[in-house]
């Protein structure tokens, strides 16, 4: 079965104030890490990735937390805008296996101006 | 520069019909992956290239389906005897894969399928 799940399967802001996503995993041995955005009518678009030897990672308006003792991503989106309205992914590589990528079921972000 | 084409992006199909899907990877990148996604779902993992060849197709569903690479660039999905349960989008990506270092999926667009 999955490894990646989220906890939360829609996430409502209002425009302005920062998103937190979150996303647990259960495989010790994933050691790469994708944060996806996926609009409607769209494919996945890549925002961001970490690998596991590294906690923290930012990118424009985005930042990606790793806990591994915990087994924990999350996305931070910072002064969320109606155009991040969409589906956000985690997905997954595990170790051994470096080249399928594991998605979660995603979470619906929706921005209210 | 170009990103990962698909064609077409919408089919519509009868049930036992056959269909082709194809995928332009973005040049030079070596992986390519299909993914199936169902309405409201996650993506589905459904075959790996690593150039011409397939090292993983565990994740096709059934013997109806396969998937060719010619030449290490275009990839064709094909579908045979469709059936309603395989009405998805379906999802390419390509990757400048690079041994021992993982790097994005890039993704196209999709192709919508229906099967009435």
């Amino acid at each position: 079965g999955e490894s990646v799940g989220l906890h939360l399967p829609t996430l409502s802001v209002q425009e302005g104030d920062n998103s937190i996503i979150n996303c647990a995993y259960s495989n010790s041995a994933s050691d790469y890490f994708i944060w996806y955005k996926q609009e409607s009518g769209k494919g996945p678009q890549f925002i961001i990735d970490i690998r596991s030897n590294m906690d923290k990672r930012q990118g424009q308006r985005v930042t990606v937390l790793l806990n591994k003792t915990v087994k924990h991503l999350s996305l931070q989106i910072a002064a969320t805008q109606p155009g991040d309205s969409a589906v956000y992914f985690c997905a997954e590589i595990r170790g051994g296996s470096n080249y399928k990528l594991t998605f979660g079921k995603g979470t619906l972000l929706t921005v209210n101006p | 520069g170009a990103g990962v084409s698909q064609s077409p992006s919408n089919k519509v199909t009868e049930k036992g019909k056959d269909v082709e899907l194809r995928c332009d990877p973005i040049s030079g990148h070596t992986a390519l992956y299909w993914y199936r996604q169902s309405l409201g779902q996650g993506l589905e993992f459904l075959i790996y290239f690593q150039g011409n060849s397939a090292p993983d197709k565990s994740g096709l569903p059934s013997d109806r389906f396969s998937a060719e690479r010619t030449g290490g660039s275009v990839s064709t999905l094909t579908i045979q005897r469709t059936q309603q349960e395989d009405s998805a989008v379906y999802l390419c990506a390509s990757s400048p894969k690079i041994r021992d270092r993982n790097s994005p999926l890039h993704f196209g667009n999709g192709t919508r399928l229906t099967v009435t």
